[in-house]
């Protein structure tokens, strides 16, 4: 099993920029959700889902959009890139509302 | 108040050493507890489940004290690979169960 398959890895966007991040899972986990990471902020939920179809948002959904037509993928969608979107972005899965996350490898994103 | 409090360190030890990091989080209808690692520039991995009645994996020891609200990792015979941030890691104990994280604590292990 790959686990929690993110894609890309690394990413330079200019200011006004959309992008897809791409997220797919193949653990058959009905939960996943989209974290950012910043500096001394630790992990902030942006969007999750909670099986194929349903999607709500985090903590910082401003600037995303997220979709879940399947159970595999969740991609994440900026819709016009602003620096303050500058960070490094998780996907995670986990098979129930009390088990852990399994997370991938990370998106580095840089608006410029 | 944070949901997930943590001392963020560092704390540096030397091999061998016994080492502890606390956790309190303000949601008292939080039921999940987890502690997780992150290395640097790597994605967070599950180091361990907390569960009420306390648990240990090896070298790790997880305690839940749901009075006062916290929650600890013990690291015994402290190895340099275990060097990195941990994660303390909540649920939100209201509708969808979101884990709330932490910002962490960083370990550093030397010879």
């Amino acid at each position: 099993n790959a686990g929690v398959t993110q894609t890309p890895k690394f990413q330079v966007l200019k200011t006004g920029q959309s992008m897809t991040l791409q997220c797919a899972q193949d653990m058959n986990h009905e939960y996943m959700s989209w974290y950012r990471q910043d500096p001394g902020m630790g992990l902030r939920l942006i969007h999750y889902s909670v099986g194929a179809g349903i999607t709500d948002q985090g903590e910082v959904p401003n600037g995303y959009n997220v979709s879940r037509s399947t159970t595999e993928d969740f991609p994440l969608r900026l819709l016009s890139a602003a620096p303050s979107q500058t960070s490094v972005y998780f996907c995670a899965s986990r098979r129930q509302e009390n088990y852990g996350y399994t997370f991938g490898s990370g998106t580095r994103l840089t608006v410029v | 108040r944070k949901e997930v409090e943590q001392d963020p360190g560092p704390f540096n030890v030397p091999e061998g050493a016994t080492v502890a990091f606390n956790c309190t989080y303000s949601n008292s209808a939080s039921q999940s507890f987890f502690w997780y690692r992150q290395d640097c520039r790597k994605e967070p991995k599950l180091l361990m489940s907390v569960y009420s009645s306390g648990n240990e994996d090896g070298r790790f020891t997880a305690q839940l004290n749901r009075a006062s609200q916290y929650i600890s990792l013990l690291i015994r015979d402290s190895k340099l690979s275990d060097s990195a941030t941990y994660l303390c890691v909540v649920n939100s104990g209201t509708g969808f169960q979101k884990l709330v994280f932490g910002t962490g604590t960083r370990l550093l292990v030397s010879p």
